[in-house]
This record gives C-alpha cells, sequence and structure tokens, in this order.
C-alpha cells in the first residue's frame, strides 16, 4: 500500500520557470513532511521539510506549500536552475513520536530535468 | 559528504549467493535504516536499528537480515539472491545523542547486481 502518492514522475522545465511537484498522504499520523533530492550517483539529502503547523515554508527557492485538511502538500522551486536537475522525492513520517524512530514513508520521486 | 559510509559501492554475484553490505553511521549517530531504491519501487524501507536493537521493520524479505554492532555500523546480509533483488540499498543514519533533528542522512548506496 502506497500512503504518499507523488506527481509527477517525470518534469522537463525551462531555466528560470518555476517547477512544482505534489504530493499526497493517506496517513494523519504523519506529523513531519521532507523533500530528499537526489543526484545521480548519489544518495538522497534533505532539502527543505515541514511541519502540519505550518502552511508554507520557503528557504531560498524552494518552497512547500502545505494543505492539512487536503493531506497534500507540494514543492515549489522557484527560477529553476540548471542545477536543480535531480530527482526529488516527498516523505512523511511520524517523527515526534517516539526517540530514535524516523522512518520515512517515500514517494515514488519526480525526475527534473532543468534545460537552458 | 553525509559522514555514512557504505561498502561496497558495486556487488555482482549470482543468483543463490549470499552478500554482505556494511554501513559506518555517522559519528554520534545512534539509529540506522536500511532502504531499498528499484526504478519501480523508488525507495522502500527496509529496518531500523537504534543503539543496537531492531526499531522498526518495514518490507523487509525473510531472506534478509540485518544486525547494529556495539559499535553503531550496521550490516544488511541478504542470502539466496534472486534477479529480483538487484538494487541499490542505502544505509541511513540519524539521532545524535542528546537530540535530534528529524533528519536522515543516507550514504552514497551499494549497486547489487544479481545475475
Amino acid at each position: 500500500q502506497q500512503q504518499v502518492k507523488q506527481s509527477p514522475q517525470s518534469l522537463i522545465v525551462q531555466k528560470g520557470g518555476i517547477s512544482i511537484i505534489n504530493c499526497a498522504y493517506e496517513n494523519t499520523a504523519f506529523d513531519y513532511f521532507p523533500w530528499y533530492q537526489q543526484f545521480p550517483g548519489k544518495g538522497p539529502a534533505l532539502l527543505i521539510a515541514i511541519r502540519p503547523d505550518v502552511s508554507e515554508k520557503k528557504e531560498g527557492r524552494f518552497t512547500i506549500s502545505f494543505n492539512k485538511s487536503a493531506k497534500q502538500f507540494s514543492l515549489h522551486i522557484m527560477d529553476s536552475q540548471p542545477g536543480d536537475s535531480a530527482t526529488y522525492f516527498c516523505a512523511a513520517t511520524t517523527a515526534y513520536s517516539g526517540a530514535g524512530s524516523y522512518q520515512l514513508t517515500f514517494g515514488k520521486g519526480t525526475k527534473l530535468s532543468v534545460i537552458p | 559528504d553525509s559522514g555514512v559510509t557504505q561498502t561496497p559501492k558495486h556487488l555482482i554475484t549470482a543468483t543463490g549467493q549470499r552478500v554482505t553490505l556494511r554501513c559506518s553511521p555517522r559519528s554520534g549517530d545512534l539509529s540506522v535504516y536500511w532502504y531499498q531504491q528499484s526504478l519501480d519501487q523508488g525507495l522502500q524501507f527496509l529496518i531500523q536499528y537504534y543503539n543496537g536493537e531492531e526499531r522498526a521493520k518495514g518490507n523487509i524479505l525473510e531472506r534478509f537480515s540485518a544486525q547494529q554492532f556495539p559499535d553503531l555500523h550496521s550490516e544488511l546480509n541478504l542470502s539466496s539472491l534472486e534477479l529480483g533483488d538487484s538494487a541499490l540499498y542505502f544505509c541511513a543514519s540519524s539521532v545524535r545523542q542528546g537530540g535530534n533533528t528529524g533528519e536522515l542522512f543516507f550514504g552514497e548506496g551499494s549497486r547489487l547486481t544479481v545475475l
């Protein structure tokens, strides 16, 4: 059972454009929603994360929008650059349910290509 | 560099064989997680250890087992290998003693090819 659904599977954006990746979850116990970025040959790395008590979090060109009632969250990449070309994974977990338990449920990933 | 070290980086073996993947977490991190990444299934959680004890289990096959040693390094053992076990296996660590940030730090993975 896939608990986090991510779309689109792939995305091509022109340099300077806005990249938008969407995720939906089912488990209302999730209380921490990170996005991970993975470059070819590397492991995923945390990009930005949000807790459900806020509706938006911005770090530089990256913004997470969170809609608790719809159980959806999205990543917006403003002014997309070729260096942003990577695979992006949304994830969810019950981070605050116990010490040391950050088991992440990942979406299937979105391969972003930013063309010059 | 995440600080998580995985060996070997690449491994080619035959069906029916057994392999061991090794992970050294970041200094001070108590939790180790194992994930399997395949093209069609994305990142699948296998198992988590916290300070030597199994903490959570995901979609880990009975042919697979793991352990975390007193020095906190971990090993993932895969036996009776099948073609479908070919994948990238990631180790991640988190939770330094005395606090946490909710972030997993991933190694660069071990690519297993079963022929």
